[in-house]
């Protein structure tokens, strides 16, 4: 059974870095295919994709966050960090993480419940 | 970028009745890759079909995909009370992958 788990502080400051990981169990980066993307959505708006990162080191960037944005995994924790510089109220949303299905595209079969990001002096 | 238009915005149903909701692509990536998810209050999004037409796991047959180019569909061919939530879009054949702005299905 896949699980994923967004951990992460729930109050930022303008101009400061978010910091969010993803947990998860029931399946390895060791697996070829294996995928862990982030989707965020703001109070009461639509999903906006993020960056997902693959198991074999390459990743892929909303390009408008792109310089923002930072993913990264530590297989051996079975762990994702995305990491978001400069935050901005425009940036208070629920973060989830995902798991890539494993097939043709970066659909995602398998949500986190999500983590809230408030960004707000 | 791939802008989704979901309509309609809003559509209040009965139990049993079909729904007809709709995805148009802004531009054609040619490749299918559009997937649908449902999303209840607090509540994270729940694949329900990917590559247009494919149900997910678990995926009840009442939901069922269609479309390819720039329009698609997604039909529930009975509503069941559990069905009204949003439903969103996404497409991830063209990055940036994009999703719609939703509808929502209300009870009538």
């Amino acid at each position: 059974q896949i699980t994923l788990k967004e951990s992460g502080p729930t109050l930022v400051k303008p101009t400061q870095t978010l910091t969010l990981t993803c947990t998860f169990s029931g399946f390895s980066f060791s697996t070829n295919g294996v995928g862990v993307g982030w989707i965020r959505q703001p109070p009461g708006k639509a999903l906006e994709w993020l960056a997902l990162i693959y198991w074999d080191d390459n990743d892929h960037y909303n390009p408008s966050l792109k310089n923002r944005l930072t993913i990264s995994k530590d297989t051996s924790k079975n762990q994702v960090v995305l990491t978001m510089t400069n935050m901005d109220p425009v940036d208070t949303a629920t973060y989830y993480c995902a798991h890539r299905a494993r097939g043709f595209g970066d659909y995602m079969d398998v949500w986190g419940k999500g983590t809230t990001v408030t960004v707000s002096s | 970028e791939i802008v989704l238009t979901q309509s309609p915005g809003t559509l209040s149903l009965s139990p049993g009745e079909r729904a007809t909701l709709s995805c148009r692509a802004s531009q054609s990536d040619s490749s299918s890759y559009l997937a649908w998810y449902q999303q209840k209050p607090g509540q994270a999004p729940r694949l329900l079909i990917y590559s247009a037409s494919s149900r997910a796991t678990d995926i009840p047959d009442r939901f069922s995909g269609s479309g390819s180019g720039t329009d698609f569909t997604l039909t529930i061919s009975r509503l069941e009370p559990e069905d009204f939530a949003v439903y969103y879009c996404q497409q991830y054949g063209s990055s940036p992958y994009t999703f719609g702005q939703g509808t929502k299905l209300e009870i009538k």
